[in-house]
C-alpha cells in the first residue's frame, strides 16, 4: 500500500483568493491523481499528474483553475484558484500501490470558501 | 459515456443486520472494479476485483464481481456501528491511464 499525506488538512478561504494543496507519497510513484468530493456528491478526478510532463485534466477542469505541480515522483501540489463558494470542497489526493488500480488516499483537505 | 451506479443511495440497518451493497458498470476497456469506505474524508480501501466469481472477503465483508452481468456486490454480515460509512464503488477503464470513476456511493447507518 501507499502512505500519503496531505495539507492543510482544512481551509477556510475567502473568495478571490487561492489555495495551494499539497500531497506526498511515500514511495516514488508515476502518477497521481486529484480529486473534487464537494458536498452529498462522490468522488469526482480533476487531473491525472504526471512528472515530468504537464497535467492531464478531466473535461471540466481548467489548468487556469487547478495548476498542478509534479517536482519530483512522491510530491505534488493541487492549486484552487480565484475560489468562489462553489469550490468548496474536500480536495483528495491518491497514487497506486500494489498495483495500478488500487489507489490509495490521501486524508484529504476540507476547502471552505467565504 | 462511462458511468458506474450504485445502489441503494443509503441504508439504514440494525446492528446485525446483514447488507448487501450492489454496484453496475458500464466502462470501456474494464480492468478492475474497487470498493471503498468513507467514513470522514479520505477513502479507505477495501477490494480490487479483476476476477468473476472469485470472492474476496475480509472479515465480516465480501465481495463478488459478474463481468457477464457487469456488476458487483459487497456484503456485511453482522453489522456493527462501526459500520456505518459511504461505501463508494469504482471502476478502472481505459488501459495504463489509472483512472477510476467513481459510483454515487450509498450511505450506511447502522443503528444500536
Amino acid at each position: 500500500s501507499a502512505v500519503i499525506s496531505q495539507k492543510p488538512s482544512r481551509d477556510i478561504c475567502q473568495r478571490g483568493t487561492s489555495l495551494t494543496i499539497q500531497c506526498q507519497v511515500d514511495s516514488q510513484v508515476t502518477m497521481m491523481f486529484w480529486y473534487r468530493q464537494q458536498p452529498g456528491q462522490s468522488l469526482t478526478l480533476i487531473a491525472t499528474a504526471n512528472q515530468g510532463s504537464e497535467a492531464t485534466y478531466e473535461s471540466g477542469f481548467v489548468i487556469d483553475k487547478f495548476p498542478i505541480s509534479r517536482p519530483n515522483l512522491t510530491f505534488s501540489t493541487l492549486t484552487v484558484s480565484n475560489m468562489s463558494p462553489e469550490d468548496s470542497s474536500i480536495y483528495l489526493c491518491s497514487a497506486p500501490g500494489g498495483g495500478t488500480d488500487t489507489q490509495y488516499f490521501g486524508p484529504g483537505t476540507r476547502l471552505t470558501v467565504l | 459515456e462511462d458511468k458506474v451506479v450504485q445502489s441503494p443511495l443509503s441504508l439504514v440497518v440494525h446492528e446485525g443486520d446483514t447488507v448487501t451493497l450492489n454496484c453496475s458498470y458500464e466502462v470501456t476497456n474494464f480492468r478492475s472494479l474497487l470498493w471503498y469506505k468513507q467514513e470522514k474524508k479520505a477513502p479507505t480501501f477495501l477490494f480490487m476485483l479483476t476476477s468473476s466469481g472469485i470472492e474476496k472477503k475480509s472479515g465480516r465483508l465480501s465481495s463478488i464481481l459478474d463481468k457477464k452481468e457487469l456488476f458487483s456486490i459487497l456484503n456485511i454480515t453482522a453489522t456493527q456501528t462501526g459500520d456505518s460509512a459511504i461505501y463508494l464503488c469504482a471502476v478502472g477503464g481505459s488501459s495504463n491511464t489509472g483512472k477510476l470513476i467513481f459510483g454515487q456511493g450509498t450511505t450506511l447507518q447502522v443503528k444500536p
